[in-house]
Formats: C-alpha cells, structure tokens, sequence
C-alpha cells in the first residue's frame, strides 16, 4: 500500500515564477493537510481539503498561496510570485475519513522549495 | 488561536539516559498525538492519546495525557542513538480535525 507521494521532492524556482506542489494520499484516504516547516522549527498547519472541498484554510495566507484536492487527481499547493520567504519544506499529510477527529496523519516526504 | 509549546526546545543526553519532552496546550485538547521527525525525513506517528488522565507505553518510550487534557509527556527511557530526531506533540479540538502541532524537542544522543 502506497504512503503519501508528494512531488517534487526539490523545486528550484526564481522570484516571481510560479511554485506547484503536489500531494496523492494514501489509498483510501479522503482528508488531506498541508504544512509548512521552516529549518530548525515545527510545523505550520496551513489548509485542510476534502475532495473538491476546502475546509480549513486558516493558516493559508491571504494572498499568492491556493489548493485544491479535485474529484481526480492529486491534491495542489500552488505559489505565485514566489518570494524568497517562501523558501521551506512543504509536508502533505492524509487520514482516512471516518468522522472524527481522532486519526494519525500520514505524512508524505516533503517538497523542499528553493527560491533563488 | 490555540498554541502549543514543548520544552525543552533542545536536549543533548548521553547514550543510556533519559529524555522526557512536556507539551502544554492553551486550551482543552480532544485528543493529543505524538509524531518523531527523523533529521531530513517527514513526521511519523507515534501514538494517540485521548482519555484524560491515560498513559500508554511502546516499548522504551511512555507517553502521558494530563488530566485536564491540556498537557502531555515522552518519557524515553534509556535512550540509544536510534531515538535521534524532533518531536513532536500535535493536538486538536473536539469537533476540528485540524491538529496544532507542537514547536517540537529536538533530541540528541552523545555516544
């Protein structure tokens, strides 16, 4: 049973250009999550999708940052006009749907984002 | 919006000795998962605590869940160079499934 496949595991980009992360959960996995880690320091919730739903997006910033988990497909983190704060290890996670809230979150390897 | 913090943020312990790392929550948690986070690798789940006042062990390693399900504890008892790595404490709040993840304890071992 495959885990959670993120791709690309480094992506090199130059401000201003466009980032795309991409993230398919485990099979039969329904919830996915999105966080940000910084070198030295934890990890930052920054969305929560259902297929074709955004549910939480709290730790989303308001602006250049967008996902989307369609009916087909993998889950995407976009970033445009890509700053170099933007630099980070970005982390998928997902968990079965059986509606509560108590379920490990599988995490897949991370896309580690450069910008230059 | 809810924090959770963890100390120590560093702890350096010769091989054979213990390591405990505290989580605080500012707010009543649900439940409490623990997750390590090998160096260069992702987060993996460790455990899930959801009763007040539970206390589960995997073999080396004891973990906590405070009564008022605001704190919890990683004991590693005796530890090897295998237990290298952050962890992490990640909570959520009853009827979210969103988890708040701890600022993490990094830990190593001195051979």
């Amino acid at each position: 049973n495959a885990g959670v496949m993120q791709n690309p595991r480094h992506l090199v980009r130059r401000r201003g250009q466009e980032a795309r992360l991409r993230c398919s959960p485990m099979k039969g996995h329904s919830h996915v999550y999105w966080y940000r880690q910084l070198p030295e320091e934890g990890l930052k919730f920054m969305v929560y999708l259902q297929k074709e739903n955004i549910i939480d997006e709290s730790g989303m910033p308001k602006e250049r940052f967008s996902a989307e988990f369609p009916k087909e497909g993998p889950s995407i983190l976009r970033i445009q006009q890509v700053v170099r704060g933007d630099s980070a290890a970005y982390f998928c996670a997902s968990s079965p749907s059986t509606g509560d809230s108590n379920q490990p979150q599988h995490f897949g390897d991370g896309t580690r984002l450069s910008i230059l | 919006g809810q924090q959770v913090m963890q100390i120590p943020q560093y702890q350096h312990v010769q091989e054979g000795e213990d390591f405990t790392t505290y989580c605080n929550s500012s707010t009543t948690l649900s439940n409490i998962q623990w997750y390590k986070q090998r160096p260069g690798g992702h987060p993996v789940f460790l455990i899930q605590l959801v009763k007040s006042g539970e206390v589960k062990k995997q073999k080396r390693l004891t973990f906590q869940f405070g009564e008022a399900k605001k704190n919890s504890s990683l004991h590693i008892t005796a530890t090897q160079t295998t237990d290298v790595g952050t962890y992490f404490c990640a909570g959520s709040n009853f009827g979210n499934e969103k988890l708040t993840f701890g600022t993490g304890t990094r830990l190593t071992i001195i051979p």
